[in-house]
């Protein structure tokens, strides 16, 4: 059974600090690994997808790793601004069993402090 | 450029009633998936759509039903609510699996409902 944990669960920092979310997973048979962004009380946004295939995704200041060999991704965010203060969650999609499922992580609740 | 619509977005509950939560997408996506998130507990997935006509059971699906009306829609219908199904509810679509690199993996949420059982 597929397991996704982040770490840490919660990160403060101050704001211009380059910072790296983990997520790790159990099952490296894995279709593709999305990050999330949740603000509170909202939905949640797509941040990156990376293909079992590819080892990073980049968008703006976010940078997403993939390596599948050892059941990690990082998310790697530049320049922090208090804008970026969100829980921020990781979701594998197995490949194993074509049942479609998503699991996710618990997230990481991130604070950029002005 | 609605995405995913669900209704409603909050609702309140007691014991043993029973209500459905209703999921629409105008993205002509494939699967759709309907998860429940807790503090703590992250997103746990309750039933899912691979295709219309098709449904699956997720994680945590027990208390819960799940009708793939028609490639739009897909509703969580509880028919007997309990303190335990009180959380928040997520629907969320996806284009379709096999079209690699096209985006059309990426997974939409919905902004979810709030349900309070007392």
């Amino acid at each position: 059974k597929q397991e996704v944990t982040q770490i840490p669960a919660a990160l403060s920092v101050p704001e211009g600090e380059n910072l790296v979310l983990n997520c790790s997973f159990t099952d490296s048979a894995i279709y593709n690994l999305q990050w999330f962004r949740q603000d509170p009380g909202k939905g949640l946004t797509s941040l990156l997808l990376i293909q079992s295939s590819q080892r990073e995704q980049t968008s703006g200041r976010l940078n997403a790793s993939l390596d599948k060999s050892s059941g990690r991704s990082t998310l790697y965010i530049a320049a922090s601004q208090p804008g970026d203060s969100a829980t921020y969650l990781c979701a594998v999609f197995g490949a194993k069993d074509s049942s479609y499922k998503l699991i996710f992580g618990s997230g990481t609740r991130l604070l950029v402090r002005p | 450029n609605a995405g995913v619509t669900q209704t409603p977005k909050f609702q309140v509950l007691k014991t043993g009633q029973s209500m459905t939560l209703q999921c629409a997408q105008d993205m002509n996506h494939n699967s759709m998936y309907w998860y429940r998130q807790d503090p703590g507990m992250g997103l746990r997935l309750i039933y899912y759509s691979a295709s219309e006509g098709t449904t699956d059971k997720g994680e945590v699906p027990n208390g819960y039903n799940v009708s793939r009306l028609n490639k739009r829609e897909f509703s969580l219908r509880l028919e007997s609510a309990a303190p335990s199904q009180t959380s928040v509810y997520f629907c969320a679509s996806r284009a379709d699996i096999d079209r690699v690199g096209s985006g059309a993996n990426v997974l939409t949420f919905g902004a979810g409902s709030r349900l309070t059982v007392l």
